[in-house]
């Protein structure tokens, strides 16, 4: 059982590049999510997507685009890297509380650290 | 103001000692409260949830005080392993299930 797969592990970017951060669940969850983790910030919620085909704005999105074409994968990407992107990034997914569910863990995939020059 | 803020700590405690750590919510909508668990360059993972009437897993209680918004995490008889950041957690009450995170309390349990 795999859980929530990201990847890369590490990535070293240059200023303006693209680069495309991978998410898979085999959870079945409805629900996915990116976050950054900067220190002294805590997470932060970048993208987030309620089921297949709908995606929506967190609290620090500007920078980075996300689609949601299957319940198992959620890509996160990053359109020209600036030095600010340079954090660790989490992707995480759960049931969703959509119908009373309460108390749902969230599973994080194992972190992106990625550092933009 | 952050939606949710606890103590960043360190907290350096020995080995079987009782430590607590405490943190509080903005949002009064707010129904689920969570403590992850992250270890030093890793994914945090869940160590519990938090219900109003409050919780316990072993050496670990848990407490919610609606009416302060307030939330608490009791470790008794530390261990070595307890050895990490706690985060405190707590949905947005959108209907999504979006999470905002404290900043995270480390703890460093000393032999």
């Amino acid at each position: 059982n795999a859980g929530v797969t990201q990847t890369p592990k590490f990535q070293v970017l240059k200023t303006g590049q693209s680069m495309t951060l991978q998410c898979a669940q085999d959870m079945n969850h409805e629900y996915m999510s990116w976050y950054r983790q900067d220190p002294g910030m805590g997470l932060r919620l970048i993208h987030y997507s309620v089921g297949a085909g709908i995606t929506d704005q967190g609290e620090v999105p500007n920078g980075y685009n996300v689609s949601r074409s299957t319940t198992e994968d959620f890509p996160l990407r990053l359109l020209s890297a600036a030095p600010s992107q340079t954090s660790v990034y989490f992707c995480a997914s759960s049931y969703s509380i959509a119908g009373g569910r309460m108390n749902t863990e969230a599973f994080f995939g194992q972190g992106t650290r990625l550092t933009v020059v | 103001r952050k939606e949710v803020e606890q103590d960043p700590g360190p907290f350096n405690v020995p080995e079987g000692a009782t430590v607590a750590f405490n943190c509080t919510y903005s949002n009064s909508a707010s129904q689920s409260f969570f403590w992850y668990r992250q270890d030093c360059r890793k994914e945090p993972k869940l160590l519990m949830s938090v219900y109003s009437s409050g919780n316990e897993d072993g050496r670990f209680t848990a407490q919610l005080n609606r009416a302060s918004q307030y939330i608490s995490l009791l470790i008794r008889d530390s261990k070595l392993s307890d050895s990490a950041t706690y985060l405190c957690v707590v949905n947005d009450a959108t209907g999504a299930n979006n999470l905002f995170f404290g900043t995270g309390t480390r703890l460093t349990v000393i032999p």
